[in-house]
């Protein structure tokens, strides 16, 4: 079965840097593009940022860009979230996402999802 | 401030049906039909419901079914169960000059 798990959030300082990662089994990784999205406490979902299966194509949310990279290591079934610069705005649970491909893959819908990370900026 | 307008709550007994509203623009909403609904437990992932405005994935129950009319799309739930108690987020493709999804600002279905 499709499994998502993120690691990496915690605490950090405003104008720190973490990065998250999202190990990825049950499905063939590096066919699929995946995403970050994210929820800051009792608020609702925000995009973060998409990449596509083979890493070709890389896309922001304007609240992350220039600030945030995403990447992927399909030898690791690996994604991961670079978070420079972090803000208190910043301070949400992460979650990883598939691209949802029912015949044809739609790069707009998120059919699995990890369980989240936490990432606080504080100081 | 989310960029997709849904009310903050709605709520029916078992067995019936509530419509939850998703308002948008047509930079979003209005402009494709790459709208989707996301259903969240408390403490959980959320689960895709809904895609292409009314498609269900395998394994949706039926009783889940969306539409949209103009820059408002919509989620009913029919025959209202327990289960059905969750947070549910609208979302839709809103990248005219570079990729972009919108959510919604979630909606507390409450089951009486």
């Amino acid at each position: 079965q499709v499994q998502l798990v993120e690691s990496g959030g915690g605490v950090v300082q405003p104008g720190g840097s973490l990065r998250l990662s999202c190990a990825a089994s049950g499905f063939t990784f590096s066919s699929y593009g995946m995403h970050w999205v994210r929820q800051a406490p009792g608020k609702g979902l925000e995009w973060v940022a998409f990449i596509r299966y083979d890493g070709s194509n890389k896309y922001y949310a304007d609240s992350v860009k220039g600030r945030f990279t995403i990447s992927r290591d399909n030898s690791k079934n690996t994604l991961y979230l670079q978070m420079n610069s972090l803000r208190a705005e910043d301070t949400a649970v992460y979650y990883c996402a598939k691209e949802y491909c029912g015949g044809d893959c739609y790069p707009y819908y998120f059919d699995y999802w990890g369980q989240g990370t936490l990432v606080t900026v504080s100081s | 401030q989310s960029a997709l307008t849904q009310p903050p709550s709605a709520s029916g007994s078992p067995g019936q049906s509530v419509t939850i509203s998703c308002t948008g623009t047509s930079s979003d909403v209005g402009g494709y039909n790459y709208v989707s609904w996301y259903q969240q437990h408390p403490g959980k992932a959320p689960k895709l419901m809904i895609y292409e405005v009314s498609k269900r994935p395998s394994g949706v129950p039926d009783r889940f079914s969306g539409s949209k009319s103009g820059n408002t799309a919509s989620l009913t739930v029919s025959g209202l169960q327990a289960e059905d108690e969750a947070d549910y987020y609208c979302s839709s493709y809103a990248g005219s000059n570079n990729f972009d999804v919108v959510f919604g600002g979630g909606t507390k279905l409450t089951v009486l």
